[in-house]
């Protein structure tokens, strides 16, 4: 088995601070994603990344950047936290995108003062 | 775009009741769907319930069925008797071959003793 650890559990910032978020896999998995779940709400994609070094977008990339420099990590940076980014970070792997199932980590929840 | 739709929760049904969770895809850029139920119970993390990959196939796990439906976009979920214990939030999901999994926005089941 594997497991996925996020790195900080609780994020607090400042508005307009940037801010980093990790993530690492020690299944092996090409593949790592980052979602981001507000309140009550469902998995919105950010980034992916199919392998070391390449990133896609997802439907929510806008204000974020993300870096793959190593298979087994992936980190997210929320480049001006807004008060209305208070939510969960979600990452993932998997062995593909497709079929494959995904492998989730406990979170990352960020708050914005 | 490619999205899910999801029974809007919360739902509630009593112990060894029928249970159905519907969920409908659009899949208007990925030819080869392949269809997803997670599961988060309280307390823990998100993690995969049962996929399908093949139209016309059902996939099954912990007594829950789900049926690749193409002609109808449909994947929903079924239970004949829920147990307690299946409380929970239930996400649908919908990744093409070469895409990351979309999800729809949650279901929470309560089942009442």
């Amino acid at each position: 088995g594997g497991i996925i650890t996020q790195t900080p559990k609780f994020l607090i910032g400042q508005e307009g601070q940037k801010l980093t978020l990790k993530c690492q896999q020690n299944f092996n998995h090409d593949t790592m994603y980052w979602y981001r779940q507000d309140s009550g709400k469902g998995l919105r994609l950010i980034y992916y990344s199919i392998t070391e070094n390449d990133l896609q977008k997802g439907d929510l990339s806008e204000g974020y950047d993300a870096s793959r420099e190593k298979k087994s990590s992936f980190s997210l940076t929320v480049t001006s936290a807004q008060k209305n980014e208070m939510a969960v970070f979600l990452c993932a792997s998997s062995i593909e995108t497709g079929g494959y199932e995904q492998y989730f980590g406990p979170g990352t929840r960020l708050t914005v003062l | 775009g490619d999205s899910v739709t999801q029974t809007e929760g919360p739902v509630t049904v009593s112990e060894s009741e029928s249970l159905i969770i519907n969920c409908t895809y659009s899949a208007t850029s990925i030819a080869y769907p392949n269809l997803f139920w997670y599961v988060r119970y309280p307390g823990e993390g998100l993690q995969l319930l049962l996929k399908v990959i093949t139209a016309g196939q059902k996939g099954s796990s912990r007594g829950f069925e789900a049926t690749y439906n193409k002609e109808t976009t449909s994947f929903h979920l079924q239970k004949a008797s829920v147990q307690e214990s299946d409380s929970a939030v239930y996400y649908c999901a919908l990744a093409g071959n070469n895409n990351a999994p979309r999800f729809g926005a949650g279901t929470k089941l309560s089942v009442k003793p």
